[in-house]
Parts: C-alpha cells; sequence; structure tokens
C-alpha cells in the first residue's frame, strides 16, 4: 500500500508564531498533494493543490501568504501557517496522489494560544 | 497497526442498481468513522456513525456502523450517474488522528 506520513500530529503554539506541518509520501512519489482544513461540521475544506516544483495553486478565499506551501521534493509538502491567529486553529490534513488515487495522512490539529 | 480498508476498490455498475460499499477498520482508541463523497479534489462529508446499530440516512444513501465486527457499510439505492464519484471512509481515534481508506471508486453508467 502507499503510506502518506504527517508530522506533527498536534502542535500547540503562540499567536504570532509560525508552524510548519510536513507531509510525506514514504513509499511512492507524489508530484500532487493536497491540503485540506477540518471544520467542525466534519467537512473538509480543499485549502490548496502543492505540485512538486511549481507553486501550489490556492483555492478561493485561501490566503496565500499566511498558508505557505512548498513541495520541493516528490515526497515532501510543507504546509506553514505563518503568524498565526486563534482563528487558524483547526485540523489539518494532506493527502498524495498516487495514480488515480489519493492516500491521507493522519492530519495534524493546530491550536493557536 | 491501525488501519481502515474500503471494499471494492472499483465499482462499475448501471443506473438505478443499489450497491453497498465495505468499509473495516482496526483503529485502537476508536472515535467514529466518517464516509465522505469524493467528486474532484474536495471530500464532502457524508455521514458520522458512533452508535453501533443506528442507521443513518440521507435521500437515496444510507449507512451503518458494527462496532463488535468493526465495520460500516454505505449503502446507495437507485444510483444516478450524479453518484460517481470516489467514497472514502475514515476512522478517527481519540486522539484526532485520522485513518483514511483508500476509497471506493464508483461509476454509474447510464
Amino acid at each position: 500500500g502507499a503510506v502518506v506520513s504527517q508530522h506533527p500530529s498536534r502542535v500547540i503554539c503562540k499567536s504570532g508564531t509560525s508552524v510548519k506541518i510536513e507531509c510525506r509520501s514514504l513509499d511512492f512519489q507524489a508530484t500532487t498533494m493536497f491540503w485540506y482544513r477540518q471544520f467542525p461540521k466534519q467537512s473538509l475544506m480543499l485549502m490548496a493543490t502543492s505540485n512538486e516544483g511549481s507553486k501550489a495553486t490556492y483555492e478561493q478565499g485561501v490566503e496565500k501568504d499566511k498558508f505557505l506551501i512548498n513541495h520541493a521534493s516528490l515526497t515532501l509538502s510543507t504546509l506553514t501557517v505563518t503568524s498565526a491567529h486563534p482563528e487558524d486553529s483547526s485540523f489539518y490534513i494532506c493527502s498524495a496522489k498516487k495514480g488515480p488515487e489519493a492516500f491521507f495522512g493522519q492530519g495534524t490539529r493546530l491550536t493557536v494560544v | 497497526e491501525d488501519k481502515v480498508v474500503q471494499s471494492p476498490l472499483s465499482l462499475v455498475v448501471h443506473e438505478g442498481d443499489t450497491v453497498t460499499l465495505n468499509c473495516s477498520y482496526e483503529v485502537t482508541n476508536f472515535r467514529s468513522l466518517l464516509w465522505y463523497k469524493q467528486e474532484k479534489k474536495a471530500p464532502t462529508f457524508l455521514f458520522m456513525l458512533t452508535s453501533s446499530g443506528i442507521e443513518k440516512k440521507s435521500g437515496r444513501l444510507s449507512s451503518i456502523l458494527d462496532k463488535k465486527e468493526l465495520f460500516s457499510i454505505l449503502n446507495i439505492t437507485a444510483t444516478q450517474t450524479g453518484d460517481s464519484a470516489i467514497y472514502l471512509c475514515a476512522a478517527p481515534n481519540t486522539g484526532n488522528q485520522f485513518y483514511f481508506g483508500t476509497g471506493t471508486s464508483l461509476t454509474v453508467i447510464p
């Protein structure tokens, strides 16, 4: 099977600091990865599509300067929440595309205090 | 090792057919079982199941959880072409770590 590892699983940070979340495809190469944010009603909101070697494509309403995405290699994409605020507290999930399938990380619970 | 397994991996049916999608899980400190429909990139939420034996229903879709046998099924009756999608199930644990299945790709032919 295909494994996607997301790290850290939970993080608490102070307001105004930046937090980096990593998404790694462990046993396959992923030219495309997706970053989602989960809201209380359990829906997953697509934030951006991360393409290896090029700029990420952000969905409407997602601030690209606040949510920095880097996909520098075929196995790693990172999401950096810059100048985090309490309203950024949420659950962030990545997925990596392998052929027609998408494999999900385990998610990161971010709490900004 | 915690995991979620979905079957079948793919399914092709004709409009009007009824389908049953399966999701089995082995998750320590299991909290709930979620079903999503993924048509393009972003999965949309369908159901959240926490108790065994209680069917959740939304239109032609219904789902039920068996916490003893560790599985859930998603039924779609009178399928339509708009039901074509990938159906994902996920099982978060009490620590809010999510375990996703790889999905069942459903294609409904007119």
